[in-house]
């Protein structure tokens, strides 16, 4: 089956600390995202990347950073910069050329010890 | 810019009755537009789309209009289920640049169907 795969499904950070979330894809897709989602605010667009070894800020990129060494995978590290980071949060993915549908992966939802 | 909106919810009906969530859009250029759904503890899941004005998008039962002279995408279902309880996100998506295209969401509806 193709899809997209984030885990852990829930990760607790403390106080200082950096923390990664995975997000994996088996769907050939050049592009991919990560959005961060609250209770009634929507979804806001963290970073996002085209192609391999190339990545652009969304429109909150700080205290993120992100790597796209291959093609199917797209981690996001939340730094001990991000003083709020406790919610939901989604990678998507899809295809280059003339296709805007995103895809989206079942979530990771991290909370502050 | 570009931006969403969509009516706030919660939303709760019984089921068997008609459902309408309003969407409206603001966009620099001809957007595509979206609704997704996301069922609880859930990522997203594209319901229906349409990408030119007059489209009729439809997915199990729902279905939308793109009206470009109201510019509006309003979701309809004659007929829900309990299983259609979910939070439904409306978007529309415009190229930011080569192939890039960039989608804005609205803030969700969060529909509650009781038996």
């Amino acid at each position: 089956d193709g899809g997209i795969t984030q885990s852990p499904k829930y990760l607790f950070r403390k106080e200082g600390q950096n923390v990664t979330l995975s997000c994996e894809q088996n769907l050939n897709h050049d592009a991919m995202y990560w959005y961060r989602q609250d209770p009634g605010q929507g979804l806001r667009l963290i970073y996002y990347s085209q192609i391999v070894n190339d990545f652009q800020k969304g429109d909150i990129a700080e205290g993120y950073s992100v790597s796209r060494e291959k093609k199917e995978s797209f981690p996001l590290t939340v730094t001990s910069a991000q003083k709020n980071p406790t919610a939901f949060y989604l990678c998507a993915s899809s295809t280059w050329q003339g296709e805007e549908t995103q895809y989206f992966g079942p979530g990771t939802r991290l909370l502050v010890l | 810019g570009n931006s969403v909106t969509q009516m706030e919810g919660p939303v709760t009906l019984s089921e068997e009755a008609f459902l309408t969530i309003n969407c409206t859009y603001t966009a620099t250029g001809y957007p595509s537009l979206f609704w997704y759904v996301q069922y609880p503890g859930e990522g997203l899941q594209l319901l229906l789309k349409a990408t030119k004005a007059d489209d009729k998008g439809s997915n199990k039962g729902f279905e939308a209009t793109y009206r470009k002279e109201t510019t509006s995408f309003h979701l309809e279902k004659g007929s829900v289920q309990v299983s259609d309880s979910a939070v439904y996100f409306c978007a529309l998506s415009l190229n930011s640049g080569g192939s890039n295209y960039k989608l804005t969401f609205g803030k969700g509806t969060l529909l509650t169907v009781n038996p």
